[in-house]
């Protein structure tokens, strides 16, 4: 298995573009998530998803956009990037779910590093 | 809600201490508790988890312990060696608000 992959590793972007993270994962996992992660600010939580289809707010979704279309796949989409959107962004999944939430180890890819200028 | 606390910030040892790192959380209503360990400029690795009926679990020299009542986490590392140095996170997820939080991580150094 992979486990979970993330593409690109590194990009630029200016003020005002847009992208997407890609995130993957081949283990048939439920439940996928995006945190970013700032020094002095720990990890955060994006958004995240229960399932094919399924996708809800984390902490920090204003300038983000997710969707999930297949179990295996959950792309984060910048709308129009912004300064305070540079950060490295994780994805995360998990097997199982109770009340909407993985309760199993959660496995993390190797990030994404974004610098907004 | 639910805050996660990890102190020192780092921390310094010299190989071959025996060491434990702390964890506390304000809301004891957990589902979970996650030790991870992240290396520089790489993700998070899964090192413990410890359901919120579990009082302890054990991999290797590691070992972690959850006070649900008390809302505290120790991470006991034993004979640490260079290798071992990382930064320490903990994460719970609550029941109240169904989100992973994590503490903002010890950096440990062990010193050959």
């Amino acid at each position: 298995n992979a486990g979970v992959t993330q593409t690109p590793k590194f990009q630029v972007l200016k003020t005002g573009q847009s992208m997407t993270l890609q995130c993957a994962q081949d283990m048939n996992h439920e439940y996928m998530s995006w945190y970013r992660q700032d020094p002095g600010m720990g990890l955060r939580l994006i958004h995240y998803s229960v399932g094919a289809g399924i996708t809800d707010q984390g902490e920090v979704p204003n300038g983000y956009n997710v969707s999930r279309s297949t179990t295996e796949d959950f792309p984060l989409r910048l709308l129009s990037a912004a300064p305070s959107q540079t950060s490295v962004y994780f994805c995360a999944s998990s097997y199982s779910k109770v009340a909407g939430v993985g309760t199993d180890t959660q496995y993390f890819g190797p990030g994404t590093r974004l610098t907004v200028l | 809600k639910q805050e996660v606390t990890q102190i020192p910030a780092a921390l310094s040892v010299p190989e071959g201490e025996n060491l434990v790192l702390n964890c506390s959380f304000t809301d004891s209503a957990i589902y979970n508790l996650q030790w991870f360990r992240q290396d520089p400029g790489k993700g998070l690795t899964s090192l413990l988890l410890i359901q919120s009926s579990q009082r302890e679990q054990t991999s290797g020299r590691l070992n972690a312990s959850l006070d649900k009542s008390s809302g505290r986490s120790t991470l006991y590392i034993a004979a640490s060696q260079p290798g071992d140095s990382a930064t320490y996170l903990c994460a719970v997820i609550t029941g109240a608000n169904s989100k992973l939080t994590f503490g903002k991580g010890i950096t440990l150094s062990v010193r050959p």
